[in-house]
């Protein structure tokens, strides 16, 4: 139980275009939905909080405008690139907790996303 | 702001050695959760950790959260390759679910 996927796995886009991540969990529900990003070899950086219903909680220095956030239901929120340029190339992964649970969070297998 | 210090950030060891990594923090957290992540994938959880004093053992891994709930460890006997990855420690704080993350520990088991 608790499976996370995301979509694309891999996705490759050219400089000034968007580009849209899909988080879903699949066999139960979430209010709450997580945004990170890693670089190699480093640990997680959290970009967004994402509650179902209402409007993402960003971290300081991340740009909500470039970086847009929807959980539209229970078992979906996406995340929107704007205008990608090659700093934004990373791996970005999803995590979701559990509706009736508190803490622990279940990670998607990433999206490496390459802007050239 | 709340900080989680994992160590060591790197650690190479031979098959069937024992290896501890810490995390340590001047914050009490209500949930400490350790997760591994192989490369180009998401991490996994692997535990959690709730009361003070608490030990949980997964097979070979041995975590434990500290009696004041600011710091944990793991410790991992007789690696193996399989065990290969990046140890990531977790604290949450109540606060709708976040998670502060340590620095992670790359740790690599040669045969």
């Amino acid at each position: 139980g608790a499976v996370v996927s995301q979509h694309p796995s891999r996705v490759i886009c050219k400089s000034g275009t968007s580009v849209k991540i899909e988080c879903r969990s699949l066999d139960f529900q979430a209010t709450t939905m997580f945004w990170y990003r890693q670089f190699p070899k480093k640990s997680l950086m959290l970009m967004a909080t994402s509650n179902e219903g209402s409007k993402a909680t960003y971290e300081q220095g991340v740009e909500k405008d470039k970086f847009l956030i929807n959980h539209a239901s229970l078992t979906l929120s996406t995340l929107t690139v704007t205008s990608a340029h090659p700093e934004d190339s990373s791996f970005y992964i999803c995590s979701a907790i559990p509706l009736g649970t508190s803490y622990e969070q279940y990670f998607g297998p990433g999206t490496r996303l390459t802007v050239t | 702001t709340q900080l989680l210090e994992q160590s060591p950030q790197f650690l190479s060891i031979q098959e069937g050695e024992n290896l501890t990594v810490y995390c340590n923090s001047s914050s009490v957290f209500s949930s400490l959760q350790w997760y591994r992540q192989e490369p180009g994938e998401g991490p996994v959880l692997l535990v959690t950790v709730v009361t003070g004093g608490e030990v949980k053992k997964l097979k070979r891994l041995t975590f434990q959260f500290g009696d004041a709930r600011k710091d944990s460890s793991l410790h991992i006997t007789a690696a193996q390759p399989g065990d290969t990855g990046l140890y990531l420690c977790a604290g949450g704080d109540n606060q709708g679910g976040k998670l502060i993350f340590g620095q992670g520990t790359e740790l690599s088991v040669k045969p």
